[in-house]
This record gives structure tokens, C-alpha cells and sequence, in this order.
């Protein structure tokens, strides 16, 4: 069956260091790949995607690759702040169930 | 546009009480689900429905959860008899449609419960 693995957390930074959220999936077919933000007192909410090998997806300074040789979606960013202090999820879902799969989650804190 | 609207947003009951939730998806969506997360954990899909049809509820626990979306808008959500192990937080999530190209899911802000 399709599954997601996330890098354990929490993820601790200083603000503005260089973030990475390591995601490996394993699916049948070809995905649709995904990165949610839930923060605190929040619903999760869509942080980007990627649908075929290659792309890159984007959004808010955070960027992710789908690597179909790696089945990997690193989720990415330059240099975070503390608004960015979040639960990350990455997610799946593919072309055969379209039943979006999702990992456990990353906790990112970022300290001023 | 408004987003899913999820009530109650925090629940707390006692072991072998019953419990419902209700969920009104993002107008025009046709995909609703009912995800289950557990403290530390990602969701776990309960149940998704198509329109008023289930599409998979094959981790649905049957004894004890049903969920209806019986005009193919609002969804409820029932536990009955709750038991501890059900303390989570209830999503609820919607999407345009299943297409070739999966839509991203909207998510409410959940129901938080307890069962004590």
C-alpha cells in the first residue's frame, strides 16, 4: 500500500538558518505529491505540490522537488522565521484510489 | 469563499457516551472526508465520500463510528460507544472532485475530543 515517511522532530532553528523536512514515499503508479502546514489552533492547510517527476513546487520562500529516482519531496527553505513554527505534513495520493495519504508529521520551532 | 465548516470545535465525554460531529464542506465540492489524528500522529483517513457514496471506508471502525452525507452537502460524524483510545481530533476535509489530477484537500479546524 502507499506510505509517507517524515524525518522525525521537532525540528529546532535560529531564525533565517536553512530548513529541511526530509519525505520518502512509496506508491503505486504516479503520485501526486503534497506538503501541508497545520499551525497551532489551525486546520491544515495546502503548502504546495507537485503532480509528475521533476516538478518543483512552491510557495511562501518553501520549495520541494518530486524526485522520482529517490521516491523523495524534501520540503525546503532558504532561510525560515519564527511565523514559521508549524507542524509540516507531507502527503500523497495517487492515481489509482486518489485516497490522500499523509505522514506523521514534522514539528518545526524557530527561535527569534 | 468560506472555508469547511467543522462544530463542535472541542468535545469531552465519558466512555461508552455517544458523540456526533457534523461538517459543512466548502460549497461545490463533491469530495468530503473524515480523517482520525491521533496526538503525534498524521490522519488517518476514516472515510471518503463521492457526492452522497462511499468511497472507502475500509478503516472505519463499523462497531462503533457511521458517518452519513445523505444530500451529498454536510456530513455527520457518530461514535457510539466512544472508548478512550477514540481521543483525537476529527478532520474534515473536502476537494473539488477525483480527476486525473487530485485536487488538494481543505481542511476544517477540527473537533477536538475527549473521552475520559
Amino acid at each position: 500500500g502507499n506510505s509517507v515517511t517524515q524525518m522525525e522532530g521537532p525540528v529546532t532553528l535560529s531564525e533565517e538558518a536553512f530548513l529541511t523536512i526530509n519525505c520518502t514515499y512509496t506508491a503505486t503508479g504516479y503520485p501526486s505529491l503534497f506538503w501541508y502546514v497545520q499551525y497551532p489552533g489551525e486546520g491544515l492547510q495546502l503548502l504546495l505540490k507537485a503532480t509528475k517527476a521533476d516538478d518543483k513546487g512552491s510557495n511562501k520562500g518553501f520549495e520541494a522537488t518530486y524526485r522520482k529516482e529517490t521516491t523523495s519531496f524534501h520540503l525546503e527553505k532558504g532561510s525560515v522565521q519564527v511565523s514559521d513554527s508549524a507542524v509540516y505534513f507531507c502527503a500523497l495520493s495517487d492515481g489509482g484510489s486518489y485516497i490522500p495519504t499523509f505522514g506523521r508529521g514534522t514539528s518545526l520551532i524557530v527561535h527569534p | 469563499e468560506a472555508g469547511v465548516a467543522q462544530s463542535p470545535r472541542y468535545k469531552i465525554i465519558e466512555k461508552r457516551q455517544s458523540v456526533a460531529f457534523w461538517c459543512n464542506p466548502i460549497s461545490g465540492h463533491a469530495t468530503l472526508y473524515w480523517y482520525q489524528q491521533i496526538l503525534g500522529q498524521g490522519p488517518k483517513l476514516l472515510i471518503q465520500f463521492q457526492n452522497n457514496g462511499v468511497v472507502d471506508d475500509s478503516q472505519l471502525p463499523k462497531d462503533r463510528f457511521s458517518a452519513e452525507r445523505l444530500k451529498g452537502v454536510d456530513s455527520t460524524l457518530k461514535i457510539q460507544p466512544a472508548k478512550l483510545e477514540d481521543s483525537a481530533v476529527y478532520l474534515c476535509a473536502s476537494s473539488r472532485q477525483i480527476s486525473d489530477d487530485p485536487s488538494p484537500l481543505h481542511f476544517g479546524n477540527g473537533t477536538r475530543l475527549t473521552v475520559t
